[in-house]
């Protein structure tokens, strides 16, 4: 079965660190993979994806994630962190070998930036 | 995302009554999803739709219904709500193309609160 881990409920960095926000994957195939934020009262937006080519993604709002597929994981990164980056943050996996375009989503996790 | 619109965008309803939540699309996508979220389950997929006759469940179907009256609305129903139906719901579309953006990514709109009492 598909599936898709985040291991932390919520990771806390102070502002100017850089932040690393963990996923795993398991996935039958070549997998792509995405990230999306969610910020208070709003949808999920869409921040990057994986589907193949440079194991290192660059995305919206400075973030990057990298791609290891020996260790299967797809980790969230950000140089170095901003106050406004707090926010609900999820990992998901486009479910299936065929086109179907579904996702399975994460747990979420939780990223707290304090100044 | 202003081009996924939901209506209501909060609710509070009795057990047992009937409840209709509305998404409209203005992206041209021909797929769309219908997810509801609660907290530390991330996001499941209740129903998809692929085009107008495509309709498809998702993991948590039991006790919702939907309806895709045109390309660019997607209706989900509670025929007899319940408490544990208490969530945020989802509407989101996409594009397998990759005309109107990156391939399969999905497009999400602002959200139901929704809350049975």
């Amino acid at each position: 079965a598909q599936s898709v881990a985040q291991p932390e409920d919520q990771v806390n960095v102070a502002e100017g660190n850089p932040l690393t926000v963990k996923c795993t994957y398991s996935v039958s195939g070549n997998p792509y993979l995405f990230w999306y934020v969610q910020y208070p009262n709003r949808g999920l937006q869409f921040l990057l994806k994986y589907i193949t080519g440079d194991n290192l993604v660059k995305g919206s709002y400075g973030f990057e994630a990298e791609f290891n597929k020996s260790q299967t994981s797809f980790h969230l990164k950000k140089p170095s962190a901003l106050v406004s980056d707090s926010a609900l943050y999820f990992c998901a996996v486009r479910h299936g070998s065929g086109n179907t375009g579904k996702l399975i989503f994460g747990q979420g996790t939780t990223l707290q930036v304090k100044p | 995302d202003a081009d996924v619109t939901q209506t209501p965008r909060n609710r509070i309803t009795k057990t047992g009554k009937r409840i209709m939540l509305e998404c409209s699309q203005t992206k041209g996508h021909d797929r769309m999803y219908w997810y509801r979220q609660d907290p530390g389950l991330g996001l499941r997929l209740i129903y998809y739709s692929f085009d107008v006759k495509d309709i498809n469940k998702g993991e948590i179907s039991d006790g919702y219904s939907v309806s895709r009256q045109a390309q660019a609305k997607f209706s989900l129903s509670l025929e007899s709500a319940i408490p544990n139906q208490t969530a945020l719901y989802f509407c989101a579309t996409s594009d397998p193309t990759g005309t109107s953006g990156p391939r399969d990514t999905q497009y999400f709109g602002p959200g139901t609160r929704l809350t049975v009492l």
